[in-house]
């Protein structure tokens, strides 16, 4: 059980286009959804948390306006690069909680973004 | 700036061989420390979720302690086998519910 999947697992985009990233939990209602981001040889560093229905909180120094994390659903939540530029390419990775384990987090396998 | 290291980045060792890398963190206010597993192309899996100052944990050929006085812990694995290799990361947490501050990671390969 606790499985996360993550859509798509890789994408390759034009400098200022918008790129979706889904995050869902299969099997279980997760509360509160996490997104991280990894450059190579770094550690995943968490961007927001976000908990459904709710805004997302950003981590200092994430762009809130660049970086859209809607979390609409208890199984459901997308990570928008908007106006994605050459140094957004990453690794980017989201992981998911429910309330009967609040300090589990199940992760996703994560989307590698290119922006050319 | 809470740093978690771990150490080595990387270990090519001998099927068969036991190893064992380590994760410092920093010690005050610490809630848990997290082990995780990530194979390449799939989602990290949780291994051990620690809280307990001297607390062990097993798992198969997998064991970790926690000393959470001076901040760090101990993963080991006896007996390697290939499908080991994988990248060990560590993240340790400051409060209930809180977020996971990771390690750059242990990328362990076990040769055949």
């Amino acid at each position: 059980g606790a499985v996360v999947s993550q859509h798509p697992s890789w994408v390759i985009c034009k400098s200022g286009t918008s790129v979706k990233i889904e995050c869902r939990s299969l099997d279980f209602q997760a509360t509160t959804m996490f997104w991280y981001r990894q450059f190579p040889k770094q550690s995943l560093m968490l961007m927001a948390t976000s908990n459904e229905g709710s805004k997302a909180t950003y981590e200092q120094g994430v762009e809130k306006d660049k970086f859209l994390i809607n979390h609409a659903s208890l199984t459901l939540s997308t990570l928008t690069v908007t106006s994605a530029h050459p140094e957004d390419s990453s690794f980017y990775i989201c992981s998911a909680s429910w309330t009967g384990e609040v300090d589990t987090q199940y992760f996703g396998p994560g989307t590698r973004l290119t922006v050319l | 700036i809470l740093n978690v290291e771990q150490s080595p980045q990387s270990l090519h060792v001998q099927e068969g061989d036991s190893t064992n890398f380590t994760c410092s963190f920093p010690s005050s206010n610490f809630y848990a420390l997290h082990w995780y597993r990530w194979e390449t192309a799939k989602s990290p899996e949780a291994l051990f979720v620690m809280t307990l100052n001297g607390d062990e944990k097993k798992k198969g050929r997998i064991s970790a302690t926690l000393n959470t006085k001076e901040g760090y812990s101990y993963l080991y694995i006896k007996g390697s086998q290939p499908e080991d290799s994988a990248t060990y990361l560590c993240a340790s947490v400051y409060n209930q519910g809180g977020k996971l501050i990771f390690g750059q990671g242990t990328e362990l390969s076990v040769k055949p």
